[in-house]
Parts: C-alpha cells; sequence; structure tokens
C-alpha cells in the first residue's frame, strides 16, 4: 500500500513560471516532511522539510504548504528555471515514538522546464 | 571534504554470484540506510542502522545482507537469492534518531551479466 502518493509522473512548466508539484499521504501520524531532487544517476538532494506544526515553509525559490486536514503538500518553486528539471520526490516520517527513523517515498515527479 | 561515498558508480554482477556494494561516510552520522530505485518508482528501504554493530530490515530485504562494524561505514551484500538485482543503489545517511534529514550518496548502478 502506498502511503505517499505523488500521482502526476511528469510535469512541464514554462521558465520564469511557478512550477507546482504535489503530494498526498494517507498516514495520518506522519508528521515530517521532506522534498528532495534527483538527476538522473546521482543521489537525491535535500531541498526543503516541514514538521506538522507548521502549515508553510520557505526557502528562497522553494515554498512547501502542508494541509493537514486533506494530507496534501505542494512544493512550489518561483520563478522555475532551466537547472529545476529534475525528478522530485516528497517523503514522510513518524514522531520519534513510532520509529521516525525511516522515511516513506513517493514514486517521484519528473519535472521539465520548457526555455 | 564532508559527504557520503558509495563505490563503484558501475558494478556488473554475472548469475550466482554474491557482490558487496561500498559506502562511507564521514560526517560522524549515527544511522545510514541502502535504498533501491528501479525505473518509475519511489526509493524502497533495503536495510538500515542506527548504531554500530546493529541493524534492521526494511521493506525489501530479502536477497540482500548488510553489516556496520564501523560507524562510517555500512556495506551491501547482493547475494544470488535476490533474483532481480539490477537497479540502482542509494545510501543516505542522518546524524540521529531525531527527525533529521538523510542525506544520499551519489549511488551505485548494478547489472546483471
Amino acid at each position: 500500500d502506498q502511503q505517499v502518493k505523488q500521482n502526476s509522473p511528469s510535469l512541464s512548466v514554462q521558465e520564469g513560471r511557478i512550477s507546482i508539484l504535489n503530494c498526498d499521504y494517507t498516514n495520518s501520524m506522519f508528521d515530517y516532511f521532506l522534498w528532495y531532487k534527483k538527476y538522473p544517476a546521482e543521489g537525491p538532494t535535500f531541498l526543503i522539510s516541514i514538521s506538522s506544526i507548521k502549515d508553510k515553509n520557505e526557502d528562497g525559490r522553494f515554498t512547501v504548504f502542508l494541509n493537514k486536514s486533506a494530507k496534501h503538500l505542494s512544493l512550489h518553486i518561483v520563478p522555475s528555471q532551466p537547472g529545476d528539471s529534475a525528478v522530485y520526490f516528497c517523503a514522510a516520517s513518524l514522531p520519534s515514538n513510532f520509529g521516525n527513523e525511516k522515511l516513506t517515498f513517493g514514486t517521484g515527479t519528473r519535472l521539465t522546464i520548457i526555455p | 571534504d564532508g559527504g557520503i561515498t558509495q563505490s563503484p558508480k558501475y558494478l556488473f554482477r554475472k548469475e550466482g554470484q554474491n557482490v558487496t556494494l561500498s559506502c562511507e561516510q564521514n560526517l560522524n552520522h549515527d544511522a545510514m540506510y541502502w535504498y533501491r530505485q528501479d525505473p518509475g518508482q519511489g526509493l524502497r528501504l533495503i536495510y538500515y542502522s542506527q548504531i554500530v554493530n546493529d541493524f534492521q530490515k526494511g521493506d525489501i530485504a530479502e536477497g540482500y545482507s548488510v553489516s556496520r562494524e564501523k560507524k562510517e561505514s555500512f556495506p551491501l551484500t547482493v547475494t544470488s537469492a535476490q533474483k532481480n538485482p539490477t537497479a540502482f543503489y542509494l545510501c543516505a545517511s542522518k546524524e540521529s534518531r531525531k527527525q533529521e534529514t538523510q542525506y544520499f550518496g551519489p549511488g551505485t548502478r548494478l547489472l546483471v551479466l
């Protein structure tokens, strides 16, 4: 059972516009969420994270929004740049007393920025 | 320069052969992880270790084995029991049991001849 879902396998966005990547989860116990960016044949790179006590976290061009009632998070990239073309994974973690040592990953969304 | 190194970058395995993938980190992280990535799929956890001389099975441990004799090293052996070993293997580490970010190595691609 896929507890973290990224329903859009791919997304194309014009350079300079906003990219919005979505992620849904089913386990309401998840309380920490991360976004990673991955280029082909390389390891994922951490982008941004958010704790469930917040509904928004911002870092430069990247903002993550968390809607706990909908079990939904999204990553906004503004403005989108050609170097943002990559596969983006969302991941979720349980609280420490429930075994937070593991991350559960979504299947990824391939973002293509069109010049 | 601190980080996670994986070697080799590409590895070829013959039928019935065991192969070992190396993962080393100099970040002084307590926890280390092995994931497998297949095309169109997310990262699936094979094994993880939160402390030296201790490790736990992840979601797809069958056909794999690990050891954690040193804090900085967490090698993964792909045994002949793993019937579909062709994949991209990723090692990661994390500082402690707290909710902190996992950092990944560059990966090893394993191919079966």
